[in-house]
């Protein structure tokens, strides 16, 4: 499809569960990044892959977050154990290409995933 | 490492009034630069980006940004305020291995 696509829109989980949340990219991108913004404030890098390969780990806290992109499946965003900070919206965003290849590549995104812990 | 700065967390302006949003960038080597526009409860869409072909670049819904290398701006402007225009705004800067690097946003207000 030629939209990036998230589910859920909306998820609550108590304190100290499980999220879970998907991301589907537009057919033929092959980098997709994970963004999260808390309190519609700046935007915050997790992650992104170059296909089923992790590329940029570097936003992504090192406990309780993992991800995942494999093939012919959504990429994946879970957290376990959620705590209270976690609350966010999660974005999903995809680009076909390098940017070193043909300049800025854009990178279109996902209407978001909003989580919400209790 | 690249970051990029937006000058005033909130703008308000009257509808058919000039809107103008600031960024101020920092980079070590030439940036691509993107502004980002963000409806309640939608993702971010793509106004315009700038990629070193020209200086002043347009966007849609009537929205221009001008690259200033001197100033290390790319303030974000339109001539005439719509109501529609009501939003929150990102600028962005292109880190390496194509990482984006937002602002912390700035929200439009339409007065009528």
């Amino acid at each position: 499809g030629e939209e990036v696509a998230q589910t859920p829109k909306h998820l609550v989980r108590g304190e100290g569960q499980k999220a879970k949340l998907y991301c589907a990219p537009i057919k033929g991108h092959s980098y997709v990044f994970w963004y999260q913004q808390v309190l519609k404030n700046e935007f915050k890098f997790l992650i992104s892959f170059q296909n089923e390969n992790v590329f940029d780990e570097t936003g992504m806290p090192k406990e309780r977050f993992s991800a995942k992109c494999l093939p012919n499946s959504p990429c994946s965003l879970e957290i376990q154990a959620t705590k209270l900070e976690d609350s966010a919206v999660y974005f999903c965003a995809s680009t076909p290409r390098r940017q070193a290849d043909s300049g800025a590549n854009v990178l279109t995104f996902g209407a978001g995933s909003r989580l919400t812990v209790l | 490492a690249q970051s990029v700065t937006q000058l005033g967390s909130h703008v308000s302006v009257s509808e058919g009034a000039l809107v103008l949003l600031r960024c101020n960038y920092s980079s070590s080597v030439p940036p691509y630069l993107f502004w980002y526009v963000q409806y309640p409860n939608q993702g971010l869409q793509l106004l315009l980006k700038y990629t070193s072909a020209a200086t002043l670049v347009k966007g849609i819904n009537g929205f221009e940004a001008e690259f200033k290398k001197s100033e290390t701006s790319f303030h974000l402007t339109k001539p005439s305020a719509h109501m529609s225009d009501a939003a929150e705004y990102f600028c962005a800067v292109s880190q390496g291995a194509q990482k984006l690097v937002f602002g912390q946003g700035t929200r439009l207000t339409i007065n009528p």
